[in-house]
């Protein structure tokens, strides 16, 4: 079945520094790959997505480029900021099916 | 544009006893989702509703069942409660459509199993 795997946390950055969160997948046909945030206590926010190969995502600063050839979808920041304090998680859809399936999700801690 | 709202926001229940939760979906959404988050993990998909009917189901066992209501909001209930129902339990309301794939998640419903 499908599956995410991406790395374990928890990532401790200073301010402006520069982030990398990688994350790999296992899907059949061609999934849309996503990036969720998670604020502490709150619920899941869509931080970015891509539907297929080659797109890239973006918002606030964050990237993530779907590569097809690594099964990758590595999420990127290029200056972080403590308000970026959060779990991530990676994520996949199988565009016939609409079930999310996650990863295990990965801390960052910024600061200053 | 109203966003997905659960209720209620904290739960407390002794194990054995049965729970309701609700979700309402956002506006112009007709599919609602169900997950299951347990502390430090990554949500486990529970199962989904389109058209008042189950859309497809994770590995949860039958006590796990829920309903959708024509106005698309949907109810999860958990019958004989565990100790390891423990989690934060999200909804998420999408349109099932041409090229809409994207899931919009409520702040969750937090129920501790006692």
């Amino acid at each position: 079945g499908d599956s995410v795997t991406q790395m374990e946390g928890p990532v401790t950055l200073s301010e402006e520094a520069f982030l990398t969160i990688n994350c790999t997948y296992t899907a059949t046909g061609y999934p849309s790959l996503f990036w969720y945030v998670q604020y502490p206590g709150e619920g899941l926010q869509l931080l970015l997505k891509a539907t297929k190969a080659d797109d890239k995502g973006s918002n606030k600063g964050f990237e993530a480029t779907y590569r097809k050839e690594t099964t990758s979808f590595h999420l990127e920041k290029g200056s972080v900021q403590v308000s970026d304090s959060a779990v991530y998680f990676c994520a996949l859809s199988d565009q016939g099916y609409q079930k999310v399936t996650f990863g295990t999700g990965t801390k960052l801690q910024v600061i200053p | 544009e109203t966003g997905v709202t659960q209720s209620p926001t904290h739960l407390i229940k002794t194990r054995g006893q049965q729970v309701t939760l609700r979700c309402s979906s956002q506006s112009g959404h007709n599919t609602v989702s169900w997950y299951q988050q347990a502390l430090g993990q990554g949500p486990q998909f529970i199962f989904q509703y389109y058209r008042e009917e189950e859309n497809g189901r994770g590995n949860f066992p039958p006590r796990f069942s829920g309903l959708q209501f024509p106005n698309y909001s949907s109810e999860l209930n958990v019958n004989a409660l565990e100790l390891d129902d423990s989690a934060l339990y999200l909804c998420a309301s999408s349109f099932t459509g041409l090229g809409s794939y994207e899931q919009y998640f409520g702040p969750g419903t937090r129920l501790t199993v006692t």
